[in-house]
């Protein structure tokens, strides 16, 4: 079967610019997760739906930070504006189930200069 | 509220030597526990987890991994290192059953270097 798209793979772009990253659950996984990994720190969860509702935003900072799953499939990440500080990989992972194993995609790369 | 400590941001052994790399967890509930491996550039990939079931956890590419509660660990091992396995191997725990929203939180990983 096949498992977690995300695209693109890198990204750099100047602080205060836009961007957006895509994600492709495996299929049927009705749960979609966002995660954050700066270097050197392990992945830390950004936001989670369930379908198209969100299970948990509390560490997502809505300020810069917005994210989507419209139709309950493939979803969105945006940060607008960029700061230096997000330079960092962003794994999608999806699951079966709010109990089930996540997997993960190969993640975006973002350098922000 | 759930943490992970792992002991070690480096741990290098001789090919064909033990691998153990330490994890221990902080849970307010029982937790489940996960093992994921992370070769360069790419996504994690899950080694292993305890579900409450069996303390001994058998997983992929010959390594296992014991739930100890009286320690609150669960570290990671392999008999015999193989170069193949040089990665960042990160612990992660969750709520299970009565934490709710399968929410993980990751260790800050352990980088595996395998030496000839």
């Amino acid at each position: 079967e096949a498992g977690v798209a995300q695209s693109p793979r890198y990204k750099i772009i100047e602080k205060r610019q836009s961007v957006a990253f895509w994600c492709n659950p495996i299929s049927g996984h009705a749960t979609l997760y966002w995660y954050q990994q700066i270097l050197g720190q392990g992945p830390k969860l950004l936001i989670q739906f369930q379908n198209n509702g969100v299970v948990d935003d509390s560490q997502l900072p809505k300020d810069r930070f917005s994210a989507e799953r419209l139709k309950g499939v493939d979803s969105t990440l945006k940060i607008q504006p960029a700061k230096l500080e997000d330079s960092a990989v962003y794994l999608c992972a999806s699951s079966s189930g709010l109990e089930s194993t996540q997997y993960f995609g190969p993640g975006t790369r973002l350098t922000v200069l | 509220a759930q943490s992970v400590t792992q002991l070690g941001s480096h741990v290098s052994v001789s090919e064909g030597a033990l691998v153990l790399l330490r994890c221990n967890y902080s849970s307010s509930v029982p937790p489940y526990l996960f093992w994921y491996v992370q070769y360069p550039n790419q996504g994690l990939q899950l080694l292993l987890k305890y579900t409450s079931a069996a303390t001994l956890v058998k997983g992929i590419n010959g390594f296992e991994a014991e739930f100890k509660k009286s320690e609150t660990s669960f570290h990671l091992t392999k008999p015999s290192a193989h170069m193949s396995d040089a990665a960042e191997y990160f612990c992660a725990v969750s709520g299970g059953l009565t934490g709710g929203g399968n929410k993980l939180t990751f260790g800050t990983g352990t980088q595996l270097k395998v030496e000839l």
